[in-house]
């Protein structure tokens, strides 16, 4: 069966510090990935998508990166944070057109 | 102009009665998927079940079924015998496009509240 994971689990960084967040999927092949941004009660922001490696769309132009170095690993980057990027980072797959399935998401609190 | 519309930001229901979250979606792909997730306080997101525009029948899985009327472009969410365990938020979300589109839009969410 196929798994995803994301770490950290949470995270508290400085504005203007850096950030990778990773996420990685077991089981299965060629995933299309995907980084969405959940701010605090609201619903899902697409951030990055990416169909193989080495491939990135963008969806929100902003300070935040995205790179897939892996077939099965997308990692999500900034140089220097804001308070703005705060908020619960949530890594998804699929195959094709069939849904998503997410990871269980990171914590990500700017002070 | 919003893709998903989900009109009501939160509700209750009563343990044992059915419940519907709505949803109305906009696209003048004939080509797209609809889905359903849901998030409770933890975090995750969990799918719960997903209609193709294609589909002649609505969706079932288990206690969950997608009222789907494609010409009043609604998608709504019905939960029979609801429990307390369903309590959470619940996410609308619409793929458009056929081979070739990754893209997926998810609605503001409806936070649902089941009382003993």
């Amino acid at each position: 069966s196929q798994t995803i994971h994301q770490w950290p689990a949470t995270l508290v960084q400085p504005v203007g510090s850096p950030l990778s967040l990773e996420c990685t999927v077991e089981g299965t092949s060629n995933p299309n990935l995907y980084w969405y941004r959940q701010a605090a009660g609201r619903g899902l922001q697409l951030l990055f998508y990416s169909v193989g490696i080495g491939q990135i769309s963008s969806e929100v132009p902003q300070n935040l990166s995205a790179s897939r170095p892996q077939d099965r690993q997308f990692i999500l980057s900034s140089k220097k944070l804001l308070l703005s990027d705060s908020g619960f980072y949530l890594c998804a797959w699929n195959r094709g057109r069939e849904t998503q399935y997410f990871g269980p998401g990171t914590r990500l609190l700017v002070l | 102009a919003q893709k998903i519309t989900q009109t009501q930001p939160g509700m209750f229901a009563q343990e044992k009665e059915a419940v519907t979250l709505d949803c109305t979606y906009d696209t003048s792909d004939p080509s797209y998927g609809l889905f359903w997730y849901k998030q409770p306080s933890s975090g995750e997101m969990i799918f719960l079940i997903y209609q193709g525009s294609y589909d002649q029948q609505n969706a079932t899985e288990g206690r969950y079924s997608l009222n789907f009327q494609k010409a009043r472009k609604s998608a709504n969410l019905v939960i029979s015998a609801s429990q307390l365990g369903d309590s959470a938020m619940y996410f609308c979300a619409m793929r458009e496009g056929g081979s070739g589109t990754y893209k997926y839009i998810f609605g503001t969410g409806t936070r649902l509240k089941v009382l003993a």
